[in-house]
Order: structure tokens, then sequence, then C-alpha cells
């Protein structure tokens, strides 16, 4: 069964901490990994897709990398607008429809100025 | 700027009626669009996918006689909450991604409550 843990599920930092959050993944093959952001009451923002093991991508204070079982979500020097539910997601090949992502429970972070 | 937009992004229903959602591709054609509830402090669950100019897919446990899917272009797809309960009350988020891309945006996402 495919199946997404994203750890910790609560995560507070001070402002300038770096930190990671990590996502774990299941499943029978692996289209694409996404990360999202979202803010409360709000749909989530796309932030990242990667699609192979040591494919890495930036954005800002963020940095995404994947292996072969896990990605992590790399956050340097957060700043309190940081602060959100990061949320992990696959996509199985051919396991229906193009967008049919397995989401994680995601990781809420909090960053005191 | 978004490029799936939701409306409404909160309404309120009685009991026993029904309530349409919307879901627009902004600037691009989605052929498959996809509709999630979400709890509070719970992950997305996928109820179903939006195919254009067929009928819907429904994920195991949703019934398809309630949540009435309805994808009549390439940029529209509606989401119609059915003789609405209390227990529907929950944030519907839809997404889309381009028919050659790999990206995948979601909505605003709509709050519905029902009373």
């Amino acid at each position: 069964e495919d199946q997404v843990t994203q750890s910790p599920e609560a995560l507070r930092l001070q402002e300038g901490e770096s930190s990671s959050l990590n996502c774990s993944y299941t499943v029978s093959g692996l289209r694409g990994l996404f990360w999202y952001r979202q803010d409360p009451g709000k749909g989530p923002e796309f932030l990242f897709t990667l699609y192979s093991a040591g494919e890495e991508k930036e954005k800002e204070r963020l940095k995404a990398t994947l292996t072969k079982k896990e990605s992590f979500l790399h956050i340097t020097a957060p700043k309190p607008e940081d602060s959100a539910t990061y949320l992990c997601a696959v996509q199985a090949l051919g396991g229906g429809s193009q967008g049919n992502l397995i989401f994680g429970k995601g990781t809420k972070l909090s960053v005191k100025p | 700027g978004a490029v799936v937009s939701q409306h409404p992004s909160r309404v309120i229903c009685k009991s026993g009626t029904s309530v349409k959602i919307e879901c627009r591709s902004l600037d691009f054609q989605a052929t498959t669009m996809f509709w999630y509830r979400q709890f509070p402090k719970q992950s997305l669950m996928l109820m179903a996918t939006s195919n254009e100019g067929s009928k819907a897919t429904y994920e195991q446990g949703v019934e398809k006689d309630k949540f009435l899917i309805n994808h009549a272009s390439l940029t529209l797809s509606t989401l119609t909450v059915t003789s609405a309960h209390p227990e529907d009350s929950s944030f519907y988020i839809c997404s889309a991604s381009r028919a050659h891309g790999n990206t995948i945006y979601f909505g605003e996402g709509s709050w519905l409550t029902v009373v």
C-alpha cells in the first residue's frame, strides 16, 4: 500500500534556527514527490516537485532533497513568515490519472521571532 | 497569482439543502481535476477524480449520489453537496494540472458549514 509519513508532526523554531522536515514514503513506483505549504484556512501552495533520487531543488530559504525512501525539506535561517503546515505528497506510477496525490499528515512549523 | 480558483470561499447552508462549489483553472485547460476534503488538523483526502466529458471516479466510501461532480468544460469542474448534513461541514479543495505538465495546483479551498 502506498503511504506517506511526515515527521515531526509539529516543529517550533526560533527565528534563524535551521532545521529539516522529513517525508518517508512507500510507493510501488514513484512518478513524483511534491512539497506544498498550507496556511490555515487556505489551499496548499505548490513548492517543489522531485522526480528521482539525488535530485535537489531550492527556493529562497527552502531546499528539498530526495532519496529512494524519503525526502527532506531543509529550512535555512527561517523567519516567522515561514510558519505554516508543510505537506508532502507522492504520485505513483500507473496508479490512476495524473494528479492523484497521496498526502502525508503534514508538519506544522512555528517560527518565533 | 492563483492558477486554480474556487468559489465560494465560504458558504453556510441549512441542513437538507444542496450547495455547489466551483473549481476553475484560470489560464490552462485541465482535462482532469481532483476534489479533496480536509477536516481540521487532518491531511487532504481524495474524494473523486473529475474527468472532462465523462463520469467522475469516486474513491471508496464517497457517495457519488451525495457528492455530484460535473466537469462540463476544460476549465470548470463543480462539486454539488446534495442534502447536506452537519457532518458534511468541511474544507473542500480542488486541484488541477496542465495537460503537458506535472505540477499540480490547488484552489484556495471552500469552507462549507451546514447548520
